[in-house]
């Protein structure tokens, strides 16, 4: 079984530019989490979808961050315009329905200049 | 509001030496906790679980005890080795909280030989 494939794995670029991260679940995976790692902090939560619908957004910081959740299948966040404190590292994680415990990517590492 | 706290790193020890990483919760309800290990270079990946009080979670050495009266869960390894080296992550969960996790700031651990 495949896992939870995120890219790119390290991105940089310039404040004020935009960025697009992807996430693929786990086929059949219902459930898809966001969350972020800021250097030298804890994991946030970003959001949650359940299938293509946003289930809870409550962690997503502000309106420069978009995600969607094409079908039901893959995600992607965007980050327009990017800001320094954009960085750090952003996971995706997947579940099926139920709770079974998390699938989570490798991250994608991002850098704001 | 449900928050992780975890001993600060880095954690440098011996192999073979015992391993204690401490980590403490606040909740409202009754969460299910969770140790994530994240090695060089991947992504987190889930070490054990405890679901309810005294609960131990275990695995590949590694245990842990759901502590009610204390709220923690600390992290223990009789005998560590040179492949344990990673970062831990304590978290927590709820079940109204769509399965969102609460993570602690982890806890990076070096072994040396």
């Amino acid at each position: 079984e495949a896992g939870v494939t995120q890219f790119p794995s390290h991105s940089v670029i310039e404040k004020g530019q935009t960025v697009t991260l992807r996430c693929d679940p786990i086929s059949g995976h219902d459930n898809l989490y966001w969350y972020r790692r800021v250097m030298g902090k804890e994991i946030k939560f970003l959001l949650h979808f359940v299938k293509e619908s946003k289930q809870d957004e409550s962690g997503m910081p502000n309106n420069r961050f978009l995600a969607e959740r094409t079908g039901g299948t893959y995600s992607t966040l965007k980050v327009q315009p990017a800001e320094l404190e954009d960085s750090g590292v952003y996971f995706c994680a997947s579940s099926p329905t139920g709770w079974s415990g998390y699938t989570f990517g490798s991250g994608t590492r991002l850098t704001v200049v | 509001g449900n928050s992780v706290t975890q001993m600060e790193g880095p954690v440098t020890l011996s192999e073979e030496a015992f391993l204690t990483i401490n980590c403490t919760y606040t909740a409202t309800g009754y969460p299910s906790l969770f140790w994530y290990v994240q090695y060089p270079g991947e992504g987190l990946q889930l070490l054990l679980k405890a679901t309810k009080a005294d609960d131990k979670g275990s695995n590949k050495g590694f245990e842990a005890t759901y502590r009610k009266e204390t709220t923690s869960f600390h992290l223990e390894k009789g005998s560590v080795q040179v492949s344990d080296s990673a970062v831990y992550f304590c978290a927590l969960t709820l079940t109204n909280s769509g399965y969102a996790l609460n993570f602690g700031k982890g806890t990076s651990l070096l072994v040396t030989p």
